[in-house]
């Protein structure tokens, strides 16, 4: 699988939007950009998936650039419960099959 | 409904100890995965199966640990002569077979080996 690299940790203050990068150089063609989230004391929790186009869910938008090196997660009104370590991975989608691969992750502190 | 189920929530054991950590996956869901996750890291992918067969097992780290799922629903890992870097939080999450690609996690089981 392609490895990603995502800031160790971010703030982000409530109410504000919260972006966060990840970059994914070597991504092939047939690899998905999926995000997870990770609340404390709880297990990870599916939030948004994309292969080019960029994608919205009522969680946040997912937005990747044009070569597909990188991506943004965007939450767009931050809460205190958005607060979690947040993991970008790359991997072949429409099969069950394959696991992911979770790297350290984004930590994501809002603060009031 | 329910979601992916996971007991104990805590297991508190002594080295070499034998243990067993049971996974109710979301009823229908075919696939199942074990990861472990140490502290401040990332959950690690140990054993996958489709069905009742362990399609990848390539992530068990020795033959002290197996997993099983007999009947294609509940799966239990299993772990011999416990050691105490075996500490972890064990994750189990399920996904249906095809056409989905979002997995769902339980709430894990803290192993914790003293």
């Amino acid at each position: 699988d392609a490895k990603t690299t995502q800031p160790p940790s971010m703030d982000c203050a409530e109410g504000r939007a919260a972006n966060l990068p990840c970059n994914h150089s070597t991504i092939s063609g047939n690899e998905y950009v999926y995000w997870y989230r990770q609340i404390h004391s709880q297990g990870p929790q599916y939030i948004i998936h994309g292969l080019k186009n960029n994608e919205t869910n009522e969680m946040a938008s997912l937005i990747i650039t044009e070569d597909r090196k990188s991506s943004t997660l965007i939450l767009p009104h931050a809460t205190l419960r958005d607060t979690a370590v947040y993991y970008c991975i790359v991997r072949p989608a429409l099969n069950a099959g394959n696991m992911l691969t979770f790297g350290g992750g984004t930590r994501l502190m809002v603060k009031p | 409904g329910a979601g992916v189920s996971q007991t104990p929530s805590n297991k508190v054991t002594e080295k070499g100890k034998y243990v067993e950590l049971r996974c109710d996956p979301i009823s229908g869901h075919t696939a199942l995965y074990w990861y472990r996750q140490s502290l401040g890291q990332g959950p690690e992918f140990l054993i996958y199966f489709q069905g009742t067969g362990a399609a990848d097992d390539s992530g068990l780290p020795n033959d002290r640990f197996f997993a099983v799922r007999p009947e294609g629903s509940v799966s239990t890992l299993k772990i011999q002569r416990t050691e105490r870097g075996d500490s972890a939080v064990y994750l189990c999450a399920s996904s249906p077979r095809t056409g989905n690609t979002e997995a769902f996690f339980g709430q894990g089981t803290r192993l914790t080996v003293v």
